[in-house]
């Protein structure tokens, strides 16, 4: 029983093109959160929600637009997609101080 | 700006070696310490979570210790196996719902 999911897992698609990652979590918390990690495997926050509102929006270029349905799900839609966007995306929720992470969507852009 | 740092970034040992990996953080006021665990290609799993009013955690042969003032954490493993080969990140946060700032990872290697 999977407490954070992401599709797809694996994700290729040419440069310029738009895609969408889903992000779903079913243990009840109020906030979550999209993480990036790069080819140096450093792992930097990108966007948290809380409650479907968006709390963190750190430096991220605008062609990367989150969407929170509902409490339970975060997506990432990307816009006009670039080479530099490869990396892996970790999806993650919080309830009482404890993340808990998403199995990561491995995105390769060519 | 809360930076993390983990050196070294690369650790080799033989099995059954102890071994403790190093965190340190340059801002003090955190709310709680999490060292995490990454397999190559593969997500994150929460090891142990440090609140900032505690000084250590165990879990089995994992010991993570909290050192707030001095901005340092570890992470002790005992008699190590080579199925903890992984990276071990360890990452911080200033509230309970608040992002995560993490460091660059420790890989590490255990030899049989």
């Amino acid at each position: 029983d999977t407490a954070v999911s992401q599709t797809p897992k694996y994700l290729v698609t040419q440069m310029g093109n738009d895609k969408s990652i889903k992000c779903e979590q079913n243990l009840g918390h109020d906030t979550m959160y999209w993480y990036k990690q790069d080819s140096k495997k450093f792992l930097k926050i990108m966007f948290s929600y809380n409650n479907k509102e968006l709390i963190i929006n750190e430096t991220v270029p605008n062609r990367f637009s989150p969407k929170s349905p509902d409490k339970a799900h975060l997506n990432l839609h990307i816009n006009s997609l670039e080479l530099g966007d490869s990396a892996v995306y970790f999806c993650a929720s919080s309830g009482r101080g404890l993340q808990f992470f998403g199995p990561g969507t491995r995105l390769t852009v060519t | 700006k809360q930076e993390v740092t983990q050196i070294p970034a690369a650790l080799s040992v033989p099995e059954g070696e102890n071994l403790v990996l190093n965190c340190s953080f340059t801002d003090s006021a955190i709310y709680n310490l999490q060292w995490f665990r990454q397999d190559p290609g593969k997500g994150l799993t929460s090891l142990l979570l440090i609140q900032s009013s505690q000084r250590e955690q165990t879990s089995g042969r994992l010991n993570a210790s909290l050192d707030k003032s001095s901005g340092r954490s570890t992470l002790y493993i005992a008699a190590s196996q080579p199925g903890d080969s992984a990276t071990y990140l360890c990452a911080v946060t200033i509230g309970a719902n608040s992002k995560l700032t993490f460091g660059k990872g420790i890989t590490l290697s255990v030899r049989p």
